[in-house]
């Protein structure tokens, strides 16, 4: 099915340890994006993408990075995980620079839990 | 900068009850107005849009009016039933800015 998936679903990470969370778009959608979602705060965005080989900053880009070697992935890395990243992230796509009037396309989420 | 306001939840409803969630923003510009839908376990989802002003956005028996004059987005649902369980934000977008920004969410729980 078309759609936006992330893998994995569920982590669990001690303190200091690094991962990555892949992001695959199968729509060739322009943008892509990844967002944390926590109790009480809604969605707030990390990093975008606004094509291939491209990357930006979000609101709460701190302790992470991300690469958008292909179009139709988007990696979020944590280097070095403090318990602050537990959180839920969803990455999603869209198709032009207006993709915001016709609507994300997101993925279902990794839960993200940080000991 | 942009921001939205949203009803405070949780709200539980009797199945076939009126529903309204209130939605308020703050936009520098003039921006396109969201409100998407997240059930148990799954990302969100569009639920419907509005890009101007008095613009009525309606799906599967949801309806939100973008109010210019009052900066609102209220969503209303004339009779909810144990499917619409989920929880709902409102967003905005303005023209050349990438990022949508959220509200809290509204979590919603019908009972039968």
């Amino acid at each position: 099915n078309a759609g936006v998936t992330q893998t994995p679903k569920f982590r669990v990470l001690k303190t200091g340890q690094s991962m990555t969370l892949l992001c695959a778009q199968d729509m060739n959608h322009e943008y892509m994006y990844w967002y944390r979602q926590d109790p009480g705060m809604g969605l707030r965005l990390i990093h975008y993408s606004v094509g291939e080989g491209t990357t930006a900053k979000g609101e709460v880009p701190d302790g992470y990075n991300v690469s958008r070697l292909k179009k139709q992935n988007f990696l979020l890395g944590l280097e070095s995980a403090a318990p602050s990243q537990t959180s839920v992230y969803f990455c999603a796509s869209s198709q032009t620079r207006l993709g915001g009037d016709y609507g994300y396309t997101f993925g279902s989420g990794t839960r993200l839990t940080v000991v | 900068g942009n921001s939205v306001t949203q009803m405070e939840g949780p709200v539980t409803l009797s199945e076939e009850a009126f529903l309204t969630i209130n939605c308020t923003y703050t936009a520098t510009g003039y921006p396109s107005l969201f409100w998407y839908v997240q059930y148990p376990g799954e990302g969100l989802q569009l639920l419907l849009k509005a890009t101007k002003a008095d613009d009525k956005g309606s799906n599967k028996g949801f309806e939100a009016t973008y109010r210019k004059e009052t900066t609102s987005f209220h969503l209303e649902k004339g009779s909810v039933q144990v499917s619409d369980s989920a929880v709902y934000f409102c967003a905005l977008k303005d023209f050349g800015n990438e990022k949508l920004t959220f509200g809290t969410g509204t979590r919603l729980t019908i009972i039968p």
